[in-house]
């Protein structure tokens, strides 16, 4: 089984400052991660995310993430918050043993102030 | 390219009653898979369709159904609706088997009412 964690419901940072939304996953074998976010009343919008390689991810908006495979994390980050950033963020997981079924975490509430 | 199309974006219906939502998926894809979005539940994975052949099965009952024609268009369908069935359905695509691992494209969803 596989399964992924975000351990903060809602994540509040002042526009300008280091934004970051956690995430831990559990699986079996290699894993596929993913980062999606979602605007009122949208479908998911792809941010980013890692396959293989270099453990730094970058993608949309300036946004970020680091694969860190000892501590099973893959954090999103972003240096520098705008309030236009304020969403819902998911944290996703797939992989071949789960035949590349996506699980999703519960999802982070992002509130960026001006 | 267009994006994946789901229709309709938002929809009202009768408990007992059933539904019919519709998924077209980026031109090309032949990989379709749904999930249902709700607060208590967040996102569950529902079925994927690929080459109109389901694939994989979530843990939902018999009551939700799906397929998928020729032209890769998906549908799902929902019978004798119940109060707890109302969510967001998302719908997503992607090209082929192998590009399963690189992710999917999400349409913007059906949001679904039962009352």
């Amino acid at each position: 089984a596989q399964s992924v964690a975000q351990p903060e419901d809602q994540v509040n940072v002042a526009e300008g400052n280091p934004l970051t939304v956690k995430c831990t996953y559990s699986v079996s074998g290699n894993p596929y991660l993913f980062w999606y976010v979602q605007y009122p009343n949208r479908g998911l919008q792809f941010l980013l995310k890692y396959i293989t390689g270099d453990n730094l991810v970058k993608g949309s908006y300036g946004f970020e993430a680091e694969f860190n495979k000892s501590q099973t994390s893959f954090h999103l980050k972003k240096p520098s918050a705008l309030v236009s950033d304020s969403a819902l963020y998911f944290c996703a997981v797939s992989s071949r043993s789960n035949d590349y079924k996506l699980s999703f975490g519960a999802g982070t509430t992002v509130t960026v102030r001006a | 390219k267009a994006g994946v199309t789901q229709t309709p974006r938002y929809l009202i219906k009768t408990r007992g009653q059933q539904v019919t939502l519709s998924c077209s998926p980026i031109s090309g894809h032949r990989s379709v898979s749904w999930y249902q979005q709700t607060p208590g539940q967040g996102l569950q994975f529902l079925f994927e369709y690929f080459s109109e052949t389901q694939r994989n099965k979530g843990n939902f009952p018999g009551r939700f159904s799906g397929r998928q024609f020729s032209n890769s268009r998906s549908e799902m369908n929902v019978s004798t609706l119940e109060l707890g069935d109302s969510a967001l359905y998302l719908c997503a695509s992607s090209s082929d088997a192998n590009d399963r691992v690189t992710g999917y494209t999400f349409g913007s969803g059906t949001r679904l009412t039962v009352v």
